[in-house]
């Protein structure tokens, strides 16, 4: 069980559109439509921004997008602004198992 | 809306045993998967393992041969324990509901292994 891949860092400039990415094995993501996404701001608790690969818990902006293709799924923030900068988490099902990513830094510029 | 609060000691020695409650208010902790994460400082989320409310458990593979999770429903409670920690397992400690995503989660509580 491997932790999946996310880009360490990734950065775009206010209004502009970033996209993060999560690359699993067709165990985890390419296995299941459970891929969701965390966004952590330093000394807080992880929040849920998306579930079931693309939806949306009520109260997170419709800035935020997902997506799956394969083993890769994919977080899309646009219209970026300063409050997003954070770090951002992939998590897969896998069974009787979960797995996250790595977790990825976005700067906002 | 349901709320989780974890709680325990702070400071663990090492090769003692690491123990944890989470305390859930404003819902039952009934018909659902609990589960333990926790995130060293400065690095990701680790998945330590989930249980389900009649006692059911899995665990994180790299964690297994250390980990104990129970339930108590009639305090709407679910603990962990870690055996034989070392520095390793100093991390913050998350609890959180799990369906297929975690939502909600607990405030954390941190927890250091020295002696």
């Amino acid at each position: 069980q491997s932790a999946l891949t996310q880009p360490r860092s990734v950065s775009g400039s206010p209004g502009q559109s970033v996209t993060i990415s999560c690359t699993g094995t067709s165990s985890d993501v390419g296995g299941y439509n459970y891929v969701s996404w965390y966004q952590q701001h330093p000394g807080k608790a992880p929040k849920l921004m998306i579930y079931d690969v693309s939806k949306r818990p009520s109260g997170v902006p419709d800035r935020f997008s997902g997506s799956k293709s394969g083993n890769t799924a994919s977080l899309t923030i646009s219209g970026l602004q300063a409050e997003d900068e954070a770090d951002y988490y992939c998590c897969s099902y896998a069974g009787s198992y979960v797995v996250f990513g790595g977790g990825t830094k976005l700067t906002v510029l | 809306q349901v709320q989780l609060q974890e709680s325990g000691p702070g400071l663990v020695k090492p090769s003692e045993t690491l123990s944890l409650t989470c305390t859930v208010s404003g819902g039952s902790i009934s018909s659902y998967y609990w589960s333990w994460i926790r995130q060293p400082a400065g690095k990701g989320l680790e998945w330590i393992g989930r249980i389900y409310t009649s006692g059911s458990t899995n665990y994180n593979p790299s964690l297994k041969s250390r980990v104990t999770m129970s339930v108590d429903t009639s305090k709407n409670q679910f603990s962990l324990k870690l055996s034989s920690v070392t520095a390793a397992d100093t991390a913050v400690y998350y609890c959180a509901r799990l369906v297929d995503w975690f939502d909600p989660w607990g405030q954390g509580t941190l927890v250091t292994v020295s002696s």
